[in-house]
């Protein structure tokens, strides 16, 4: 069983649809980060999170500790959107990765 | 955006050659990290440095081998190309461990 695992593997929606992309881990870490890879391959850093809650522009994301569970969450959707999402965990100075989240919006 | 670049971007080489990849930072940051990017995986640790000739491998190291002589630039050197060695190679730097930057990916083909 991996120890990060991201749901779902694909997700095809509609232009102004709001998105979810989950991240569940099983180790204990000390920061989960979520990234951006559009196609063509350039990877982008989009969050850090350690607690709580981060928004930035129409991207939110969220974690808890406790349930060791990351949310990714699109507001108003856009085709520009369409990328894939990476997960990856913190753990003992180690970056442990997701396999990724294809998302791919339709206008 | 971080000051990294990869060289080359694109390489087609043949089985048994001996294949360098250049990772070039401006950012002075202290770790480097060289990942490959495979269909169906996630991205694979292959070596990272935290300093000037302070190296040490990941979880995928077998066949490749990293020098880091100065704190801009960190090669990746495939000793003998196998086919599967045929990936997306990525460069990561990182200052303190947070935030994280990466290169642009060299494709390589081992044919």
């Amino acid at each position: 069983k991996n120890e990060v695992e991201q749901s779902p593997q694909n997700l095809t929606a509609q232009e102004g649809e709001f998105i979810t992309i989950n991240c569940s881990y099983s180790v204990g870490i000390s920061a989960l980060h979520w990234l951006q890879q559009h196609p063509g391959g350039g990877i982008v850093s989009l969050f850090m999170l350690s607690s709580g809650k981060k928004k930035h522009g129409r991207l939110i994301a969220t974690i808890n500790i406790q349930e060791k569970h990351s949310s990714l969450h699109i507001t108003a959707s856009h085709p520009r959107d369409s990328a894939v999402y990476i997960c990856a965990v913190r753990s003992n100075y180690q970056l442990i990765w997701g396999a990724g989240t294809k998302l791919i919006i339709k206008p | 955006d971080a000051g990294i670049t990869q060289s080359p971007r694109h390489k087609v080489t043949e089985t048994g050659t001996p294949v360098t990849l250049r990772c070039h930072q401006t950012e002075n940051h202290r770790y480097m990290y060289w990942y490959r990017q495979d269909p169906g995986h996630g991205l694979r640790l292959i070596h990272y440095s935290y300093g000037v000739k302070d190296t040490d491998k990941g979880e995928v190291s077998d066949g490749y081998s990293v020098s880091r002589s100065k704190t801009e630039d960190f090669l990746l050197t495939l000793e003998s190309a196998t086919s599967s060695q045929t990936s997306v190679y990525f460069c990561a730097i990182s200052e303190d461990l947070s935030a994280l930057h990466f290169g642009n990916g060299t494709r390589l083909t081992v044919t």
